[in-house]
Parts: C-alpha cells; structure tokens; sequence
C-alpha cells in the first residue's frame, strides 16, 4: 500500500516570505496527487492536482503554485505569503489500481502566516 | 462545475444511538463516485465508506451506511451504534468518472459529537 509522506508537520512564516511544502509518494507509480487545503469554516478546498509529471491543474489560489518535478513528488510553493495562507495543508495520492480507488491522505502541514 | 454541499456544519448523538449526516452534489454527469472521508482530532483523513453511482445497491461498511438516492443527487451517510471513536469531521466527497482530469471535491464537512 501507498505511504504519503509530507513535511514540514508545522510552519510558522512570516507574511512575505516564501513557501515550500514537499510531498512524496511511496509505494504505488504514476499516481494522482492533490494538494488540499484547510482552513477554519471552508472544509477542503482542492488547491491544485497532477495526472502526470509536469501536468499541473490549478483549481483556486492566486498567489500559491505547484510543480510536480518527479512521478512521486508533488511541491506546494508560495513566492511571497499572506497572512490568508494560514491554514493545514494536505497532500493526497489517488493510485491508478481501479476507477473506484480513493484517496489517501499525508499526516498535514500546519503553516502559520504571522 | 460540480459542487458538494453539506447542510450541516455540527450535529451531536448520544453514544449507541444512529446519527445520519447529510450530503447533496451537483452535477449534470450519470457516472461518478462518492465518498466519506472521517477525520478525528488527529487530524488524519480516513475513508469511510465509497459508492458507485451506477449502482443502485447502498454501501455498506459494518456500522456505516449510506442512502444513495441519485434522482435527488443525495448521498447521506448513517452511522449505527455510535461509539465515542465515532466523534470527528466528517467529510462528503465527489470524483466525476467521465472527465481525465481527476478532480476530487469535498464538502464543508459535519463536525459530530458523541455524547457519552
């Protein structure tokens, strides 16, 4: 089975500051990924998600990017952070082995904007 | 666009009661999956329990179930016997099967409360 490994566990930045969240996949090839995010009273609002390699659909955010330079790895990315990037961020895989196979979670980043 | 609404920002059951949280989607798609992700204080997301649309048969998992009611684009969810692991956020989920892009929306989700 699939493991999602995400790192920081919890961030503090400071407004203006530049954002880099990695999420890397193991046990599974060619996966979905996801970025989530979390925040008080909005539930999950998908961020960006990944078919493949280089292949980035981007669902919300203005100032937030992602890139996935590796078939298992997926970067959540920020040139400068708002204050409104606080939240949990959550990386997700869906592996290809049917057209029913859910998703599967990484632990969460917490990011703090101060 | 699809979107996935849960009416119901909070509910509390007693513990050993049954509690149904509600989901409603929107879409103009016949083929698609839905799910129920639980997540506890821990904050891990967990898969409760998924459907088919083209199946008519409810899920079932132990004391999870849903009622798939696809005319009304209504997919509640059931818990019996609720026991205090049972506290936690519960989100709604929705997956088109007819679009290569693999979009996966939630809801705002349920936060549930047993009460002991």
């Amino acid at each position: 089975s699939q493991t999602i490994h995400q790192w920081p566990a919890t961030l503090v930045q400071p407004v203006g500051s530049p954002l880099s969240l990695e999420c890397t996949v193991e046990g599974t090839s060619n996966p979905n990924l996801y970025w989530y995010r979390q925040a008080a009273g909005r539930g999950l609002q998908l961020l960006f998600y990944s078919v493949g390699i280089g292949q980035i659909s981007s669902e919300v955010p203005q100032n937030l990017s992602a890139s996935r330079p590796q078939d298992r790895q997926f970067i959540l990315s920020s040139k400068k952070l708002l204050l409104s990037d606080s939240g949990f961020y959550l990386c997700a895989c869906r592996p290809r082995t049917g057209e029913n196979s859910p998703l599967h979670f990484g632990n969460g980043t917490r990011l703090t904007v101060t | 666009a699809q979107t996935v609404t849960q009416s119901q920002p909070e509910m509390s059951v007693q513990e050993a009661e049954t509690v149904t949280l509600s989901c409603t989607y929107d879409t103009s798609e016949s083929d698609y999956y839905l799910f129920w992700y639980k997540q506890p204080p821990s904050r891990q997301m967990i898969l409760v329990i998924r459907q088919e649309a083209y199946k008519q048969q409810n899920a079932t998992e132990n004391r999870f179930s849903v009622n798939f009611q696809k005319a009304a684009k209504s997919f509640s969810l059931k818990i019996s016997d609720s026991q205090l692991g049972d506290a936690a956020m519960y989100f709604c989920a929705y997956r088109s099967a007819m679009n290569r892009d693999d979009k996966i929306i939630f809801g705002k989700g349920t936060r549930l409360h047993i009460l002991p």
